[in-house]
């Protein structure tokens, strides 16, 4: 069965401490992968789409890569207002498949 | 841009009544999803629309679910009878089909419903 795994569930972190959230998927024949990023009470806004192993892509303090078993989301320095959630998906047929996200809280 | 407008916002009913969810995609965007949402869970497809044809609604709860798009734009789903496992978030998306970027969808706020 198609999975998409995130880890870790939950992250907190100070003002400035760099760090990077995994996921890892098992589907065959990816197509791309996506991430996406849904603050509380709202639904999630796309941030990324990588294509193919080995692509990277960047927005502000985000840096999203590939591999051909998982992706990672760089966040650099970041800020209280990067607090999120933050999930990743695959396609799958004509749909797609999104993990449980991670809860990333920024410290002050 | 306006981007997908939901509404109710919130919603609370008792198990076994209904409810009815209505949603306007991004203007132009053939493609509409209706999704689950649950606490601490990713958002989980319940029916996909490609104007007003159903894509794919493998996991609608179909005796209990339906969802309808007249006309190729506005979207309601219903819940008759709501059961208390049906508490969730449900969130409308939207997208315009052009290879890959059918996947980048644009998501409404979403419709907070528990049941009691």
């Amino acid at each position: 069965e198609d999975q998409v795994t995130q880890s870790p569930e939950a992250l907190r972190l100070q003002e400035g401490e760099s760090s990077s959230l995994n996921c890892s998927y098992t589907v065959s024949g990816l197509r791309g992968l996506f991430w996406y990023r849904q603050d509380p009470g709202k639904g999630p806004e796309f941030l990324f789409t990588l294509y193919s192993a080995g692509e990277e892509k960047e927005k502000e303090r985000l840096k999203a890569t590939l591999t051909k078993k998982e992706s990672f989301l760089h966040i650099t320095a970041p800020k209280p207002e990067d607090s999120a959630t933050y999930l990743c998906a695959v396609p799958r047929d004509d749909k797609i498949i999104f993990g449980k996200g991670t809860r990333l809280h920024i410290l002050p | 841009e306006a981007g997908v407008a939901q509404s109710p916002r919130y919603k609370i009913i008792e198990k076994r009544q209904s409810v009815a969810f209505w949603c306007n995609p991004i203007s132009g965007h053939a493609t509409l999803y209706w999704y689950q949402q649950i606490l601490g869970q990713g958002p989980k497809l319940l029916i996909q629309f490609q104007n007003n044809g159903v894509v794919d609604d493998s996991q609608l709860p179909k005796d209990r679910f339906s969802a309808e798009r007249l006309k190729g734009v506005d979207s309601t789903l219903k819940i008759q009878p709501a059961k208390l496992e049906d508490s969730a978030v449900y969130l409308c998306a939207s997208s315009f089909p052009q290879g890959l970027e059918t996947y980048e969808q644009y998501f409404g706020p979403g419709t907070r419903l528990t049941v009691t």
